[in-house]
């Protein structure tokens, strides 16, 4: 499709183990941004790219999380020593350069993955 | 910390009520988005509005932007099951990501 995707749609994974997530963008989309969304709240900001460096990396919550796009497309987020709290729905989002709020430059998002930590 | 509060939290009204939704912060805005959220989907984005006053209608929904670009709303008139979901208001302030508020979730009983 030409929609962006994440994989997996579902992981779970164990307290203290390290987990990998992946966003497909839409080809030709510069900017990619990750968000994390907990049960009844709205998306929260982590990191955000453009090309291949993070532009943004403030709403990263510790330095447990970290991400990368090497190649200026797809994205992992990766998360090390898991924790209970790190379970929400991690959603990814693309546009064709950076967004700014602006319509010219809109996020489509990706279905997320649902991350459950036991 | 939710910079965007939107209200109310969870409505429920039958097909064909008229319904708003509040989206409110203390912070100026460059602009501010609506979207719509279903289960197991990322947020879909309805509308972008920029300039402070302004109005915009997407057929039975009507979106305005406070003078101040600090708060809006979302009016759906005639309300359709097909609206059920999610709606979340994002501010943006000229930087490169979205600001979410805390999301109103919405159900239209047939």
């Amino acid at each position: 499709g030409a929609g962006v995707s994440q994989t997996p749609s579902n992981k779970v994974t164990e307290k203290g183990k390290y987990v990998e997530l992946r966003c497909d963008p839409i080809s030709g989309h510069t900017a990619l941004y990750w968000y994390r969304q907990s049960l009844g709240q709205g998306p929260e900001f982590l990191i955000y790219f453009q090309g291949t460096g993070a532009a943004d990396d403030s709403g990263l919550p510790n330095d447990r999380f970290f991400a990368v796009r090497p190649e200026g497309s797809v994205s992992t987020l990766k998360i090390q020593r898991t924790e209970r709290g790190d379970s929400a729905v991690y959603l990814c989002a693309s546009s064709l350069r950076a967004s700014g709020g602006k319509s010219s430059n809109e996020q489509f998002f990706g279905p997320g993955t649902r991350l459950t930590v036991l | 910390t939710q910079l965007l509060e939107q209200s109310p939290q969870f409505l429920s009204i039958q097909e064909g009520e008229n319904l708003t939704v509040y989206c409110n912060s203390s912070s100026v805005f460059s602009s501010l988005q609506w979207y719509r959220q279903e289960p197991g989907e990322g947020p879909v984005l309805l509308v972008t509005v920029v300039t402070g006053g302004e109005v915009k209608k997407l057929k039975r929904l009507t979106f305005q932007f406070g003078d101040a670009r600090k708060d809006s709303s979302l009016h759906i008139t005639a309300a359709q099951p097909g609206d059920t979901g999610l709606y979340l208001c994002a501010g943006a302030w000229g930087a490169n990501n979205l600001f979410f508020g805390t999301g109103t979730r919405l159900t239209v009983i047939p």
